[in-house]
């Protein structure tokens, strides 16, 4: 398996608590992606990041912020958490955008 | 036009049968199709990918069967086991640095003994 880890697994929070999760990768990827996944809509990317300080939109990126201020370490922040938001997301990297993405092991996330 | 559309959303096969799900695409420029692989608790993995200069790609019981002209592409498993019992989602992507890799909706396999 990639190495790669998501923090926290679980996470239980109130509507407009800030949360952040974390993804770590010990894999040197130049890229790294979040996602969330919810029944009936696949994967859907939040945002991704081409490089240290390099980010960019993806196609859910309302309500979400990211952050990349090492290679191994990717913040998703959710400035103020809605239940909309509950979801589970997962962390991915790859060696060149069009490369093999790897996953994490994901993040569920419900917000009350 | 973005979109990749996949069914079905759930399929059930006996074991030792053929497990066939599609997907449909809009964009002709995507160039890059791959298949993952998702297990109860896990990620996503890559199974098998093509692009569309080939009709075909074999890689064991797994093939994927692409349709340039028709827009659409499909994973078959043949002798399919338990183990295959998964969530498999197509996906798309253009030639460009946009990190946009297209999803579809999933199709839940469940694989009787």
């Amino acid at each position: 398996d990639a190495g790669i880890t998501q923090s926290p697994r679980h996470k239980v929070t109130e509507t407009g608590t800030p949360v952040t999760l974390r993804c770590h990768q010990t894999e040197n990827h130049r890229y790294m992606y979040w996602y969330r996944q919810d029944p009936g809509h696949g994967l859907r990317l939040i945002h991704y990041s081409y490089g240290v300080k390099d980010t960019d939109k993806g196609e859910v990126s309302d309500g979400y912020s990211v952050s990349r201020s090492k290679t191994e370490d990717f913040l998703l922040t959710l400035e103020s958490a809605t239940s909309s938001q509950t979801s589970v997301y997962f962390c991915a990297i790859s060696e060149a955008d069009r490369a093999v993405r790897y996953f994490g092991p994901g993040t569920r996330l419900t917000v009350l | 036009q973005q979109q990749v559309k996949q069914s079905p959303q759930s399929l059930i096969v006996q074991k030792g049968g053929i497990s066939i799900i599609n997907c449909a695409y809009e964009n002709t420029a995507f160039d890059y199709f791959p298949w993952y692989q998702q297990f109860p608790g896990k990620g996503p993995a890559l199974l098998i990918a093509i692009r569309p200069d080939v009709s075909e790609k074999k890689e064991g019981r797994f093939t994927i069967s692409f349709n340039k002209s028709a827009k659409q592409f499909s994973l078959h498993i043949m002798d399919s086991q338990p183990g295959d019992s998964a969530t498999y989602f197509c996906a798309a992507s253009v030639p460009s640095n946009t990190g946009k890799l297209i999803f579809g909706q999933g199709t839940t396999l469940q694989v009787k003994p």
